[in-house]
């Protein structure tokens, strides 16, 4: 079964200092790999996926995502983390069976960035 | 050009009670899927629907059903509510995967309903 695990409740950084939001994922075959972002009463705003190719992968508000296949993780990353990142970020595989583009997520983990 | 839209933003229930919530996909797209997303955990797939058609259906109760209309927007029912049922209701968007070109694209999500049942 295809199942993706978010290892921290939060992460807290201070702002200016680089940020990591830790995933790691167990799929079988090539995974399908996404990251959101949740702010409070909103829904869900995709920042970056990996689908093939190069294992660094950017996205949205200067995020960026490191796949690394012998870990099994999708780390996402910041350079330098601002107040305004705190939030609630997912990370999700898609699922392989049927067309549906089924996302499984992880259980969330929230960022607080501090000034 | 408008995201997906949801509505309404809040609802409460007693137990018992029938729900049910609507969802608008994003200009284009023709697919759309729901998830409910419980308190301090992440999104649960509920279904998928295209050319008004359950798809496929994630690991929840016959109470839950939904419904597609001709111009893509969609319903979810919920019938014989429980208070487990309260959580945040999501409506994700896109072209349908089953076609190749689309398969490799993401959902883009409404900004749910957030159902309290009492």
């Amino acid at each position: 079964a295809q199942s993706v695990a978010q290892p921290e409740d939060q992460v807290n950084v201070a702002e200016g200092n680089p940020l990591t939001v830790k995933c790691t994922y167990s799929v079988s075959g090539n995974p399908y790999l996404f990251w959101y972002v949740q702010y409070p009463n909103r829904g869900l705003q995709f920042l970056l996926k990996y689908i093939t190719g190069d294992n660094l992968v950017k996205g949205s508000y200067g995020f960026e995502a490191e796949f690394n296949k012998s870990q099994t993780s999708f780390h996402l990353k910041k350079p330098s983390a601002l107040v305004s990142d705190s939030a609630l970020y997912f990370c999700a595989v898609r699922a392989l069976s049927g067309n549906t583009g089924k996302l499984i997520f992880g259980q969330g983990t929230t960022l607080q960035v501090k000034p | 050009d408008a995201g997906v839209t949801q509505s309404p933003t809040h609802l409460i229930k007693t137990r018992g009670q029938q729900v049910t919530l609507r969802c608008s996909p994003k200009s284009g797209h023709d697919t759309v899927s729901w998830y409910q997303q419980a308190l301090g955990q992440g999104p649960q797939f509920i279904f998928q629907y295209y050319e008004e058609e359950e798809r496929q259906r994630g690991n929840f109760p016959d109470r839950f059903s939904g419904h597609q209309f001709p111009n893509y927007s969609s319903e979810l029912n919920v019938n014989a509510l429980l208070l487990g049922d309260s959580a945040l209701y999501l409506c994700a968007s896109s072209l349908y995967f089953g076609q190749r070109i689309n398969r490799y694209n993401e959902q883009f999500f409404g900004p749910g309903t957030r159902l309290t049942v009492l």
